[in-house]
């Protein structure tokens, strides 16, 4: 079993829907959780970063995380063709190194 | 804030030619770097983390001797693929660590990567 799993989907919705992005771990030493968001060809792009528990909101993104789940998500309002990528989730337990999901492919469709 | 470039962009070179990717921190100093592989469709995979001043530490399965890391300075890590084959064909992408921001501790700031084939 992986460290953490995230469905690669891909994922498609019609413009202006919520999405629901998700990521599952089986550490219970994780502490730190961040979204990346990857366009084709590109460099990930830190999106979202929360420290244990809780939500957090920026403009259209909000991030959740649940550790009693041990689950995060990452949801997206009002989606745009733009937010079209790949989202990867990361997390640590403070070591400085990211352990990271597969990626989960979005398609907006306009 | 927190931009990290790399260069080249891409390259393309003969089988058994070395080729050293560039990662530089502009706008912040990173005691540390990192250096991934990404396969088409697959996540990141870490090769190496760098350390300015020292010796890098490899992953499991990364061959030192073939992905030489150097870490001279707080805003430049190379990567040089030497002797490079086919199979050596991937994109590379390094990362930083903002660590004087300090809010994002565990936060990394990813370049744009680099295109490697080898023929």
């Amino acid at each position: 079993q992986k460290e953490v799993e995230q469905d690669p989907g891909p994922l498609s919705v019609p413009e202006g829907a919520i999405v629901s992005l998700n990521c599952t771990y089986s550490n219970s030493a994780f502490q730190y959780f961040m979204w990346y968001r990857q366009y084709s060809r590109k460099g990930p792009e830190l999106l979202m970063y929360t420290y244990s528990s809780g939500n957090k909101e920026d403009g259209r993104f909000t991030a959740q995380v649940d550790k009693s789940s041990k689950y995060i998500s990452l949801f997206i309002r009002d989606s745009q063709p733009s937010d079209s990528a790949t989202y990867l989730c990361a997390m640590s337990a403070g070591s400085y190194q990211l352990i990271w999901g597969a990626g989960t492919k979005l398609i907006i469709k306009p | 804030g927190a931009v990290v470039s790399q260069h080249p962009s891409w390259v393309i070179c003969k089988s058994g030619t070395s080729v050293k990717i560039e990662c530089r921190s502009l706008d912040f100093q990173a005691t540390t770097m990192f250096w991934y592989r990404q396969f088409p469709k697959q996540s990141l995979m870490l090769m190496a983390t760098s350390n300015e001043g020292s010796k890098a530490t490899y992953e499991q399965g990364v061959e030192k001797d073939k992905f030489l890391i150097n870490h001279a300075s707080l805003t430049l890590s190379t990567l040089t693929v030497t002797s490079a084959h086919p199979e050596d064909s991937s994109f590379y992408i390094c990362s930083a660590r903002d660590e004087v921001a300090g809010r994002h501790e565990e936060t990394q700031y990813f370049g744009p990567g680099t295109r490697l084939l080898v023929l």
